[in-house]
């Protein structure tokens, strides 16, 4: 089953504009993940954020994480055509590399020129 | 520096058949985890190897079972396969290489079951 709920389920943007996207979570995290995934191929990771911190920045890329809500939420600012993919959310529950994940349902972004 | 290769790209086969996909990890990485995405949904963890044993499964019945070798390089294999296995199979690496808790995620295999 899914841990994690994406919001919106999709979202279509100009060129140019932010695109935010929220992640909800149900159980206790160590860490919390963000993924690209182009037209149904591989994952590519784009930030980790630990349970510990509330903020990361990598880029255009702002991540946030309110554990007490068991919520994240994924800024890209000035977003470009390039980033049109799905993003996915993934929680880990361990502090060791290979952590199972566990992933939510994905936003699907549309960045139109 | 090569990524995660998984292979074959796609493949069809026929309900009641078995299927074996391959994964070869990133270099330095010496776990594997395989990941089944139907689609539009997000992917489900199956199981995953360390030092050649099965050391974390999710919920997949045991027609899903896996291998390591030295090498780290991992087989998938389905038996038995019914027209839900029809999915993305994801083949994910992870090390002490400095990557932290992410993964490295292969392009992943097409199966369509027919």
């Amino acid at each position: 089953s899914q841990q994690g709920e994406e919001d919106p389920q999709a979202l279509s943007i100009q060129e140019g504009e932010n695109a935010t996207m929220n992640c909800s979570y149900k159980t206790s995290i160590n860490n919390l993940q963000w993924y690209r995934q182009n037209s149904g191929r591989g994952l590519v990771h784009l930030i980790l954020i630990r349970s510990n911190e509330r903020e990361k920045h990598s880029g255009r890329l702002r991540v946030t994480l309110d554990t007490s809500k068991k919520s994240s939420s994924l800024l890209i600012t000035a977003s470009r055509a390039a980033d049109t993919a799905s993003y996915f959310c993934a929680t880990g529950t361990k502090e060791t590399s290979g952590s199972r994940l566990t992933f939510g349902e994905g936003t699907q972004l549309t960045v139109n020129p | 520096d090569a990524g995660v290769t998984q292979s074959p790209t796609h493949l069809i086969k026929t309900r009641g058949q078995q299927v074996t996909l391959r994964c070869s990890p990133k270099s330095g990485h010496d776990t594997v985890s395989w990941y089944q995405q139907a689609l539009g949904q997000g992917p489900q963890f199956i199981f995953q190897y360390y030092e050649e044993e099965e050391r974390q499964r999710g919920n997949f019945p045991d027609r899903f079972s896996g291998h390591q070798f030295p090498n780290y390089s991992s087989e998938l294999n389905v038996n038995a396969l019914l027209l839900g296995d029809s999915a993305l199979y994801l083949c994910a690496s992870s090390g002490l290489t400095g990557d932290g808790y992410g993964y490295t995620f292969g392009s992943g295999t097409r199966l369509t079951v027919v």
